[in-house]
């Protein structure tokens, strides 16, 4: 069985730092490209970041380049996500989802974790 | 700020019909592939259709996707109360914001 189970969120200042994991099981994790995905309170799904299966490729949305960072250890089955220079607006829950390449090699999420809540305050 | 659109809310009492409309441009669904995912409240989403139109096993075939130009639809048949879910098309995107973009999601409520 699949499981992605996300951890670290907390509640911190803005301009804070925070560092999130997800812990995977159930598949080949060095075989599958992971995502980052946020969901701001009351609000919609937003992309937030990728790394491939061997960490060389990785691709962020405008809303966090600079002050994100992704990376795998897949030694330890493990997707984190670095997260620098927080603000109000980061405030979201974040989920760790696993890829699949489709047709044209286009992705879909076929496993998403339950989410860890990170909330940016004062 | 999506670039997918979707109705905010749609309705339908039990064993009826709804579909779901996601519009976008041709940096995003016109050359790509769509995939639809069920969020119940207070769950993470759901992988509900990819590649357009395949469904994972274990989802039901009430549940259909398609996609003509730069739009794609959800359809759900034989509505039911546990179908009570935001729903979230999502794709590629070519531009430089983003390399993978969600809709804004839409609210199906059972009458």
């Amino acid at each position: 069985e699949v499981q992605l189970v996300e951890s670290g969120g907390v509640v911190v200042q803005p301009g804070g730092s925070l560092r999130l994991s997800c812990a995977a099981s159930g598949f080949t994790f060095d075989d599958y490209t992971m995502h980052w995905v946020r969901q701001a309170p009351g609000k919609g799904l937003e992309w937030v970041s990728l790394i491939s299966w061997d960490g060389g490729s990785t691709y962020y949305a405008d809303s966090v380049k600079g002050r994100f960072t992704i990376s795998r250890d897949n030694s330890k089955n493990s997707l984190y996500l670095q997260m620098n220079s927080l603000r109000t607006e980061d405030t979201a829950l974040y989920y760790c989802a696993k890829a699949v390449a489709g047709q044209l090699g286009v992705y879909y999420f076929d496993y998403w974790g339950q989410g860890t809540l990170v909330t940016v305050s004062s | 700020q999506s670039v997918l659109t979707q109705p905010p809310s749609v309705s339908a009492a039990p064993g009826q019909k709804v579909t779901i409309s996601c519009s976008g441009s041709s940096s995003n669904i016109g050359n790509n592939y769509v995939s639809w995912y069920q969020q119940l409240p207070g769950t993470a989403p759901k992988l509900l259709i990819y590649d357009n139109n395949k469904r994972p096993s274990g989802i039901p075939d009430r549940f259909s996707g398609s996609k003509s130009g730069t739009s794609a639809t959800l359809g759900i048949t034989g509505l039911q109360t546990g179908d009570e879910a935001d729903y979230y098309c999502g794709t590629w995107d070519s531009s430089l914001s983003a390399f993978y973009v969600f809709g804004t999601g839409t609210k199906v409520t059972v009458l």
